[in-house]
C-alpha cells in the first residue's frame, strides 16, 4: 500500500515569508498529526487533526496552523517565517489519535531551510 | 514537568552481539510507550508499542520491555546486524494532548 506522501521534499523560503505543506495520509487512517525535527530540540509535536478537527496542539506559537480535508489530507501552514522555523517537518498518520493501534506512518519529511 | 530520556547518545556493538537501549521517564505514567527507528533523512519508522501492562513484547529479533515501576522502557536487538545501524527513538503519549519523543540513541553495529 501507499505510504505517507509529503510534498515538497524541499523548500527555502526567506524570512517573513510564509509555507504550505501538504501530506496525504495512508488510505483509511483518519488521524494526521505534523512534528517538527530539529537538532537541537529533536522531534516536538505540533498539531493532531482527526476527522477534519484539530484534537490537540503542541506548544507552538500562532503562526504554526494546519487543517485536514474531508478525504483525510493535511496542510501546515507557517506565516511570518523566522530563521528558527528551519526544520524537517514530519508528518504521520495512524487509524487513531497517537498511534495507539500500529504506531504512526511517518512520510519522510519536508526539508525547510529559512534564510 | 514530564521529561523523557534515552541514556545514550550513541551505541557502537559489534555484530552478532545483543544492543541494548534504555529510555527513561519522568513525572508521569503512560499507558503505552512506542519505539522508532529513524535512518538519515527519513521519518520514524514503527516497531513496536508496549502497554502498561505489558511486561514483555517481542518481534523477531526485537524486544521490548517496561517496568512502571522503574520508569523505564529497555529496547534489546539480539543478534545484531550492521543493518540495524540507525538512531532509535522512544516516545510516549503525555496527558493525551501531546506525544514526547526522546532524543535518540544512534547505533552502530560493526562487522
Amino acid at each position: 500500500k501507499a505510504g505517507v506522501t509529503q510534498t515538497p521534499r524541499y523548500l527555502i523560503k526567506t524570512r517573513g515569508q510564509q509555507v504550505t505543506l501538504s501530506c496525504s495520509p495512508i488510505s483509511g487512517h483518519r488521524s494526521v498529526s505534523w512534528y517538527q525535527q530539529t537538532p537541537g530540540q529533536g522531534l516536538q509535536f505540533l498539531f493532531e487533526y482527526f476527522s477534519e478537527t484539530q484534537r490537540n496542539k503542541g506548544n507552538f506559537p500562532g503562526r504554526f496552523s494546519g487543517r485536514q480535508f474531508s478525504n483525510s489530507r493535511s496542510e501546515m501552514n507557517v506565516s511570518t517565517l523566522e530563521l528558527g522555523d528551519s526544520a524537517l517537518y514530519l508528518c504521520a498518520s495512524s487509524l487513531d489519535s497517537w498511534g495507539t493501534v500500529g504506531g504512526y506512518t511517518f512520510g519522510s519529511g519536508t526539508r525547510l531551510t529559512v534564510v | 514537568s514530564q521529561k523523557i530520556e534515552q541514556n545514550s547518545e550513541a551505541l557502537n556493538i559489534q555484530e552478532g552481539k545483543t544492543a541494548t537501549l534504555t529510555c527513561n521517564y519522568t513525572n508521569y505514567s503512560p499507558a503505552y510507550l512506542q519505539w522508532y527507528r529513524q535512518d538519515p533523512g527519513r521519518g520514524p519508522v514503527f516497531l513496536l508499542l508496549i502497554r502498561e501492562n505489558e511486561k514483555e513484547k517481542r518481534k523477531e529479533r526485537l524486544k521490548v520491555t517496561f517496568d512502571t515501576t522503574l520508569k523505564q522502557s529497555l529496547f534489546h536487538i539480539t543478534a545484531s546486524q550492521p543493518a540495524d545501524s540507525a538512531t532509535y527513538l522512544c516516545a510516549l503519549e503525555y496527558n493525551n494532548n501531546d506525544m514526547r519523543f526522546g532524543a535518540g540513541t544512534r547505533l552502530t553495529v560493526k562487522p
